[in-house]
Order: structure tokens, then sequence, then C-alpha cells
């Protein structure tokens, strides 16, 4: 277990509506990333929060937003809903610093938009 | 661009047949590579992490190896339990906020 829990697990929403995803980061890690991994393909980056602001960005419409809290939860928000949305969204927890470390990962939520 | 790749797409061995994976990455600037595991409906479990050409890193049957332009993921001996998707993933020297992943190598070990 990473200690990086994601909710719901699963969820299934209608075309044009609108949903947010939670994250919770390890112990001890100041930033959340989330990733988009449809069936048969690697996670693709969405974005990245930092000390609560977005720091970094994939090549994702701004449909896609997401929010960062004091205790380094965070929330995926994805508005008007389509069919290709549907896929398996993930949250990594990392530590930025001067170092450097790897990225741990939530079991992710399946979203099957329809 | 930067780009990471790995083959094959699938690979089916025999229990004890021992085999690699290959990731090759084109990026400007190498911080570190990562290789992962994923089983299905399951997020990706880290296992790796190699920072310079010429490094190894071994964890049971695996053994990850990095050069300038592609790591490997050896298998010895696998087990079924070793059946899963791997992944492998750079970031980049300019931009660490984020990991660049491959498409994955589907294993899977028959008894």
């Amino acid at each position: 277990e990473t200690g990086v829990t994601q909710s719901p697990t699963h969820l299934i929403k209608t075309r044009g509506q609108q949903v947010t995803l939670r994250c919770s980061s390890q112990s001890g890690h100041n930033t959340v990333s989330w990733y988009q991994q449809a069936l048969g393909q690697g996670p693709q980056f969405i974005f990245q929060y930092y000390r609560e602001e977005e720091n970094g960005r994939g090549n994702f419409p701004p449909r896609f937003s997401g929010l960062q809290f004091p205790n380094y939860s965070s929330e995926l928000n994805v508005n008007a809903l389509e069919l290709d949305d549907s896929a398996l969204y993930l949250c990594a927890s990392s530590t930025r610093g001067g170092g450097f470390t790897e990225a741990f990962f939530g079991q992710g939520t399946r979203l099957t938009v329809v | 661009e930067d780009q990471v790749t790995q083959s094959p797409e699938a690979l089916r061995l025999q229990e004890g047949e021992s085999s690699s994976l290959n990731c090759s990455y084109t990026v400007s600037g190498l911080r570190g590579l990562f290789w992962y595991r994923q089983d299905p409906g399951k997020g990706p479990e880290f296992l790796f992490t190699l920072y310079s050409a010429g490094e190894e890193k071994e964890k049971e049957r695996l053994k990850a190896t990095l050069t300038k332009k592609e790591s490997f993921l050896h298998i010895t001996a696998p087990k079924p339990e070793d059946s899963a998707t791997y992944l492998c993933a750079v970031q980049i020297a300019y931009n660490f906020n984020k990991f660049y992943f491959g498409s994955g190598t589907k294993l899977n070990v028959k008894p």
C-alpha cells in the first residue's frame, strides 16, 4: 500500500455532466499529480499541484481543472464530460524539493461516461 | 519531442523462461527513469528509479539497467505472479514536474 487514496473507485456519469475526483496524498508528500490512463495506454499527465498552485500542465483542455488543499490533498474536476473522458484517473504524490523523488500512485478512479 | 517507447507491447513466457523488456527514450535531458508494475484496474506500483547510465537495481527476480538511450527490465525465472503490465517513465531535466510514460509491456507468465 502506498498511502495514496482516491475516491470514488468507480463512477458512471452522463455526457455533459461534471465530475469531481478526490485524492489524499501520502504522508510527507507535498506534490500531487493527476494522470489519465485510457485502456491499453500508459498514463498521460494532466497537471501537477504544488503548494496549492498548478505547477505544470499537460495537453488537456481547460475543462480539466484542479485544486490542492493545505493538507496536500487534491481534487480533479472535469466539466462538460465527453465520451472520450472515460478512463482510469490516477493520482500520484511525491515530494518536490532540492532532491528528486519517485511518484507513488493511488489505486485510481474508473470513470465511465455514457 | 520527448518520447518514451516500450517494446514488446506484449510478451508471453513460460514459467522459468527469462527475458527482457525494453524502454527506449528520446529526451533533451534525463533526470531519472522509473519502472512501475501495474495490475489490471489498479494504480502503478513503484519498482525502481535509475539516475545515470550504467546504474543497475535489483529486486527479487527483476533487474533494471540504464544506458544513455534505453533501459532494460530483466526478468529471471519468472513466475505466474509476475504477470502484469510493466511501465517505464522518464523525468526530464528541464521540466521535472511530470513523468512521460511509455505504453507499457503486458507480460503473461504461463505455469
